[in-house]
């Protein structure tokens, strides 16, 4: 089953653009990619998700390579709240049903 | 309001003490899943359900029960909890089965510590 790898934590400037990676090299053609985050120890908290095309909410963007082998999480203007760990997550490949979240990337967003 | 409860939101218990942690939705979501979350091992995924009485395996079953026999209720059962069963838990739901792009709502958590 596809699982991810993210950098374990980035720094990002308040009102600039953070920039999260994800690379899911073993993805395969019908999963999708999801991305959470989860501040302090809340419940994660969905943020958006996309197959092959460039996706944008009132959240985020998240643009996934033509490969599909990575992907990237842009928040446009990082505020203090956006601290938190985000977590990059393709569907189980053989049922849909599972999910795999792994160690995500801690965000901290500096004054 | 739509949302997904755990009680109780702490506890803790002694080894070999049998106990439930409950989870209830009350979206009328069809999946329900129960995740840990430990120190430098993320979030994983200990048993899910895609509707009443189907239940599956996840990444770290071991040690942990569930039963669905109710669509809004999905417990965790310990039955004889053991200190590295001290963790982070969460329940989460979705409306389907995870075939589409539904995404999960997850709970306010449960701390449990084992002694």
């Amino acid at each position: 089953d596809a699982k991810t790898t993210q950098p374990p934590s980035m720094d990002c400037a308040e009102g600039r653009a953070a920039n999260l990676p994800c690379n899911h090299s073993t993805i395969s053609g019908n999963e999708y990619v999801y991305w959470y985050r989860q501040i302090h120890s809340q419940g994660p908290q969905y943020i958006i998700h996309g197959l092959k095309n460039n996706e944008t909410n009132e959240m985020a963007s998240l643009i996934i390579t033509e490969d599909r082998k990575s992907s990237t999480l842009i928040l446009p203007h990082a505020t203090l709240r956006d601290t938190a760990v985000y977590y990059c997550i393709v569907r189980g490949r053989i049922t849909g049903n599972q999910f795999y979240f792994g160690t995500g990337t801690s965000l901290t967003v500096i004054p | 309001e739509a949302q997904v409860t755990q009680n109780p939101r702490y506890l803790i218990t002694v080894t070999g003490k049998k106990l439930t942690v409950t989870c209830s939705q009350n979206m009328n979501h069809e999946y329900m899943s129960w995740y840990r979350q430990d120190p430098g091992l993320g979030l994983r995924q200990i048993y899910y359900s895609m509707n009443v009485e189907v239940t599956d395996k996840g990444d770290v079953p071991e040690g942990y029960k569930v039963s669905r026999k109710e669509k809004r209720n999905f417990p965790l059962i310990l039955e004889s909890p053991s200190p590295n069963q001290t963790s982070l838990y969460f329940c989460a739901s979705s409306s389907s089965s995870g075939r589409t792009t539904d995404t999960q709502y997850f709970g306010p958590g449960t701390r449990l510590t084992v002694l």
